[in-house]
């Protein structure tokens, strides 16, 4: 079965410090990918998606991704991190061959705290 | 305003009641989702719709019912509500040829 592992349930890193939050998934070939972003007491906006090939993406906010074949792995990148970023961040997969079926598996997310 | 909305924002219903959560979208995408969200649980897919008069169960659909006879309106009813269904509830939507959801603000409700 389908299944997204965010390893890391809380991070908390300084203003200005990198970013990497990770992503496993379990697929039996390569799911679309997805990071999203949910900041407090709003819904969830997309920051990035890989589909198919630069396995580098480029997402809004200065979000990068890489997408990591051989390791099932779709980590969320930020060189250096502003106050705003804090927020809880989900990372999804989508079936290519889902047809009319478009639904998302989700993590469980990563709740970002970022220091002054 | 072009986007997604959710209304109410906020909901207090008492156990028994039925209550309707609105969702409404402007850009006539074809996918629409209501998913709930829990602490410990993440998001949970309770219906989707593919199109106008295509709904389909997620994973937690016991409880809802869905209706979607317009493209731009996938309302979610809990029909006779429990404390268990005390959530934030998002509506998503997608178009046909792209997999990127857009949420809605959500909608807290609490059932007392």
């Amino acid at each position: 079965a389908q299944s997204v592992t965010q390893p890391d349930i809380h991070i908390t890193v300084s203003e200005g410090a990198s970013l990497e939050l990770r992503c496993n998934y379990s697929y039996g070939a390569t799911p679309y990918l997805f990071w999203y972003v949910q900041s407090p007491g709003q819904g969830l906006q997309l920051l990035l998606k890989y589909f198919s090939g630069d396995t580098l993406v480029q997402g809004i906010k200065g979000f990068e991704a890489e997408f990591k074949r051989s390791q099932s792995s779709f980590n969320l990148r930020k060189p250096s991190v502003h106050w705003s970023d804090a927020a809880e961040y989900f990372c999804a997969v989508g079936d290519p061959n889902a047809g009319n079926n478009r639904k998302l598996i989700w993590g469980l997310g990563t709740s970002l705290a970022v220091n002054p | 305003d072009a986007g997604i909305t959710q209304s109410p924002r906020y909901k207090i219903t008492e156990t028994g009641r039925q209550v309707t959560l609105m969702c409404h979208q402007t850009w006539s995408h074809s996918y629409m989702f209501w998913y709930r969200q829990d602490l410990g649980h993440g998001l949970r897919l309770i219906y989707y719709s593919a199109a106008a008069d295509i709904t389909d169960k997620g994973e937690v659909p016991d409880g809802y019912v869905v209706s979607r006879s317009k493209t731009e309106n996938f309302p979610l009813t809990l029909e006779s509500a429990t404390r268990s269904q005390t959530s934030v509830y998002f509506c998503a939507s997608s178009e046909r040829g792209g997999y990127g959801y857009t949420f809605g603000s959500g909608t807290r409700l609490t059932v007392v």
